[in-house]
């Protein structure tokens, strides 16, 4: 089973920072979080991960609480091309585990 | 970055004949792949684990026989679905890793008729 909880849908303008929020209260402190996206009918897409402290790439930034327990993954300025479904994932990587989605945050982008 | 690459992007086949789907890691030696499903509005449901060289695993409800799986070496692995059915109709996915992250492909939509 999936250890994650996420909304089931949430709308953002374009041009307006998009906020997924991703709660994962039992997580291990070897597990890392990531997120992924799926565009319809497209395999999923690595967005971003982080262990403890935050991260930002050129897609995404990723916010992990102190305790670990919840994270939002923040998408700057989003665009219509960022309508995708969201997975949010905690991972044990080291030990091979196996990536197992919950149900994802379907975003939709809206002019 | 890594790629990896599935064939064919969709396929349409009879009930009762078998169908085999490729999972290339293009750029990278794939110790594990993964073979994943998803149905229409739903999430991705892992299927099984495939390491090079050795017998896949199997998540539980998923039938061995039924889907074969093949990875015989460090980038290709292959799904056979056998004797397929119009249930068995879905969109297979598979990836590939070799350290962090986990690569996709770009997924094969079957249609049994």
């Amino acid at each position: 089973d999936a250890k994650t909880t996420q909304p089931t849908s949430m709308d953002c303008a374009e041009g307006r920072a998009a906020n997924l929020p991703c709660n994962h209260s039992t997580i291990s402190g070897n597990e890392y979080v990531y997120w992924y996206r799926q565009i319809h009918s497209q395999g999923p897409q690595y967005i971003i991960h982080g262990l403890k402290n935050n991260e930002t790439n050129e897609m995404a930034s990723l916010i992990i609480t102190e305790d670990r327990k919840s994270s939002t993954l923040i998408l700057p300025h989003a665009t219509l091309r960022d309508t995708a479904v969201y997975y949010c994932i905690v991972w044990i990587v080291d030990q091979g585990g196996k990536l197992i989605f919950g149900q994802g945050t379907e975003l939709s982008v809206k002019p | 970055g890594a790629v990896v690459s599935q064939h064919p992007s969709w396929v349409i086949c009879k009930s009762g004949t078998s169908v085999k789907i490729e999972c290339r890691s293009l750029d990278f030696q794939a110790t594990t792949m993964f073979w994943y499903r998803q149905f229409p509005k739903q999430s991705l449901m892992l299927m099984a684990t495939s390491n090079e060289g050795s017998k896949a695993t199997y998540e539980q409800g998923v039938e061995k026989d039924k889907f074969l799986i093949n990875h015989a070496s460090l980038t290709l692995s292959t799904l056979t679905v056998t004797s397929a059915h119009p249930e068995d109709s879905s969109f297979y996915i598979c990836s590939a890793r070799v350290n962090s992250p986990l690569h996709f492909g770009n997924g094969t939509r079957l249609t049994v008729t």
